[in-house]
């Protein structure tokens, strides 16, 4: 079974890191995009990026470059999506999910339950 | 700002049929039939619905088609139920910067 399973839930202050994670799992993690989306409270869903495991290629909308960072590890089959300094409008549900079909990025077939993430001011 | 428009609100009444569109531009939407909906219930992941503007993934329902018209996709949902109550949205796959675009989403009401 396709899994993609989220770490819980942040609350952090302005200025902090934050790192959070999607462990994937029943399928092979290297060869299929895995993508974020945000959806700020009241708000719909925004892409923000992906990344490919096999090479680490990673693509952001430029609404979000440089906003954040997406990265990978091959050895855990786990995505990340890491802030360097939050602030109070990084506030959002995050999502992951994998592209698909193989090494496409047409549609998201499979979604974790989302990791929430509070920043205050 | 979305690129696809999706109205705010649709509602419908149980047992019957809605259709929610999601308009685009010449360069997505009329070009490209990479269109996928979403399910998205509150407090749940978004379900992928349909995908490639028609096809269902296995194990959704036939009461949700996806079809195309110039630079207008649209969702129907037939017989309607109170479960079917949630968040809609599109979305296109276009090799562009973003490749991935959303709709603003659509509150379907029962």
């Amino acid at each position: 079974e396709v899994q993609l399973v989220q770490s819980g839930a942040e609350v952090k202050r302005a200025g902090e890191s934050l790192k959070i994670s999607c462990k994937t799992s029943g399928f092979d993690f290297a060869r299929y995009w895995i993508g974020w989306v945000r959806q700020v409270p009241g708000k719909g869903l925004e892409w923000m990026g992906i990344v490919y495991p096999a090479d680490s290629d990673t693509r952001y909308s430029p609404s979000f470059q440089g906003q954040a960072t997406i990265s990978a590890n091959r050895s855990t089959n786990t995505a990340y999506l890491q802030w360097s300094s939050l602030k109070a409008s990084d506030t959002a549900i995050y999502y992951c999910a994998r592209h698909y079909p193989k090494g496409s990025l047409q549609n998201m077939d499979v979604w974790g339950t989302g990791t929430t993430v509070t920043v205050s001011s | 700002q979305s690129a696809l428009t999706q109205p705010a609100s649709v509602s419908g009444s149980l047992g019957q049929s809605t259709t929610m569109s999601c308009t685009g531009t010449s360069s997505d939407v009329r070009d490209y039939d990479y269109v996928s909906w979403y399910q998205h219930l509150p407090g749940k992941a978004p379900k992928l619905i349909i995908y490639d503007v028609s096809v269902r993934p296995s194990g959704v329902s036939n009461r949700f088609s996806g079809s195309k018209s110039g630079n207008t996709a649209s969702l129907t949902i037939s017989g309607l139920r109170t479960e079917d109550e949630a968040d809609y949205y599109c979305s296109i796959y276009i090799s562009n910067s973003p490749p991935v675009l959303f709709g603003g989403g659509t509150k379907l009401t029962v």
